[in-house]
């Protein structure tokens, strides 16, 4: 599986937007980028998720380099609730087994 | 969207014993589920492959007698941990996809196993 590079964690202030990167330079060309978070005690929770174009939904854009050797979830505006571990992801369609590294633990600050 | 449930959030068993651990699509069927475990400050570790109707696929290292995996319909995976010890305690995660979302893949609330 390709792997993925992450920060191990990043600081936020509320209600400001937050970038988080993510490289990916082994991606191939039928790896789609998933992103997840997880909260403390519970399991993983889809944000979002893309192949090649940038990604608009409810939770997060998803913000993907032209190369697709990088990419970068982008939370509008912070809340505390968005506290938690994100996990960028690559998985190639059809497979469902999802391999997990370290992944960005993300603090938010009042 | 899609749910997957995991039954019970929470197990406290005697070292020796066994337990069992359901993971369940709610309102979706999964020919494939999967289990994965993670020790505190950890990242998840991906343990097997349940599939529907046949034998499970275990992960290098992981003990097959130990952790048993039944995936006996389309909505429900059990994992049963057998002859558990302290060391097995941990965080236990299944999920599931769901194909006619674009496979999206959604995982349960998780189960907390402690071995005493």
């Amino acid at each position: 599986d390709a792997k993925t590079t992450q920060p191990n964690s990043m600081e936020s202030n509320e209600e400001e937007p937050v970038h988080l990167p993510c490289n990916h330079s082994t991606i191939s060309g039928t790896d789609y980028i998933h992103w997840y978070r997880q909260l403390p005690s519970q399991g993983p929770e889809y944000v979002i998720h893309g192949l090649t174009s940038n990604v608009n939904n409810r939770m997060a854009s998803l913000a993907i380099a032209e190369d697709r050797k990088s990419s970068t979830l982008i939370l509008h505006r912070a809340t505390l609730r968005d506290a938690a571990v994100y996990y960028c992801i690559l998985k190639n369609f059809g497979n469902e087994k999802l391999t997990f590294g370290t992944g960005t633990r993300l603090t938010i600050i009042p | 969207g899609a749910v997957v449930s995991q039954h019970p959030s929470r197990v406290i068993c005697k070292s020796g014993t066994s337990v069992k651990i359901e993971c369940r699509s709610l309102d979706f069927q999964a020919t494939t589920m999967f289990w994965y475990r993670q020790f505190p400050k950890q990242s998840l570790m991906l343990m097997a492959t349940s599939n529907e109707g046949s034998k499970a696929t275990y992960e290098q290292g992981v003990e097959k007698d130990k952790f048993l995996i039944n995936h006996a319909s389309l909505t429900l995976s059990t994992l049963t941990v057998t002859s558990a010890h302290p060391e097995d305690s941990s965080f236990y995660i299944c999920s599931a996809g769901d194909r006619l979302s674009g496979n999206t893949i959604y995982f349960g609330e998780g189960s907390w196993l402690t071995v005493v």
